[in-house]
């Protein structure tokens, strides 16, 4: 099963609307990130966040963690356009494996 | 840089057929890995790499074998096409110093149909 599961699996939003997305993980870890994929487009680091760091800021995007509930969230402000495409959440589950695991993403639409 | 290069970008293949998918990175980065990607999924770890000269198996490594002979290159094969391996894969790369669960490097993604 997926270590992390982001949530809600699909989100519509109208151009200049925030946008939030959440995800789940199972076990501890050292650090979640966030990825973005354009359709057709392999994925493109966001954003990394520690065990423990609450929150962090880059540009127009907010992530917070909140280990003791084993979650995080996407927050994108004003969001354009082109913001448009599928979100990931990886984290390193301290399982001896040095790779990231993947959740199945949320798919975020920003009607102009 | 280019970053992250694969090669081919698109392939059909008849079930039993073999082929190698060819990944290459120009930032000295030590930590390899291959990724598949089904429709409306997230990304499962097929193989990766620690170093040159070393492989892992990661979630789902069957039906498939890699080899990591020179730093910058990381070769994933298929040594019978079946079509449940039709997916799109993807390489990343990372730890150029740090740690290897920091930030991945992502290459464009090879699209594979087994018929």
């Amino acid at each position: 099963s997926q270590q992390g599961e982001e949530d809600p699996q699909a989100l519509s939003i109208q151009e200049g609307e925030n946008a939030t997305m959440n995800c789940s993980y199972k076990t501890s870890i050292n650090n979640l990130q966030w990825y973005r994929q354009n359709s057709g487009r392999g994925l493109v680091h966001l954003i990394l966040i520690r065990s423990n760091e609450r929150e962090k800021h880059s540009g127009r995007l907010r992530v917070t963690l909140d280990t003791s509930k084993k979650s995080s969230s996407l927050l994108i402000t004003a969001s354009r356009a082109a913001d448009t495409a599928s979100y990931f959440c990886a984290t390193d589950a301290r399982t001896g494996r040095r790779a990231l695991t993947f959740g199945s993403g949320t798919r975020l639409q920003v009607q102009p | 840089n280019a970053g992250v290069t694969q090669t081919p970008k698109f392939r059909v293949l008849k079930t039993g057929q073999s082929m190698t998918l060819l990944c290459a990175q120009d930032m000295n980065h030590e930590y390899m890995y291959w990724y598949r990607q089904d429709p409306g999924m997230g990304l499962r770890l097929i193989h990766y790499s620690v170093g040159e000269g070393t492989t892992a198996k990661g979630e789902v490594p069957d039906g498939y074998n890699v080899s990591r002979l020179k730093k910058q290159n990381f070769l994933l094969g298929l040594e019978s096409a079946a079509p449940s391996q039709t997916s799109v894969y993807f390489c990343a790369s990372s730890g150029s110093g740090g740690a290897p669960w920091d930030t991945q490097y992502f290459g464009p993604g090879t699209r594979l149909t087994v018929l």
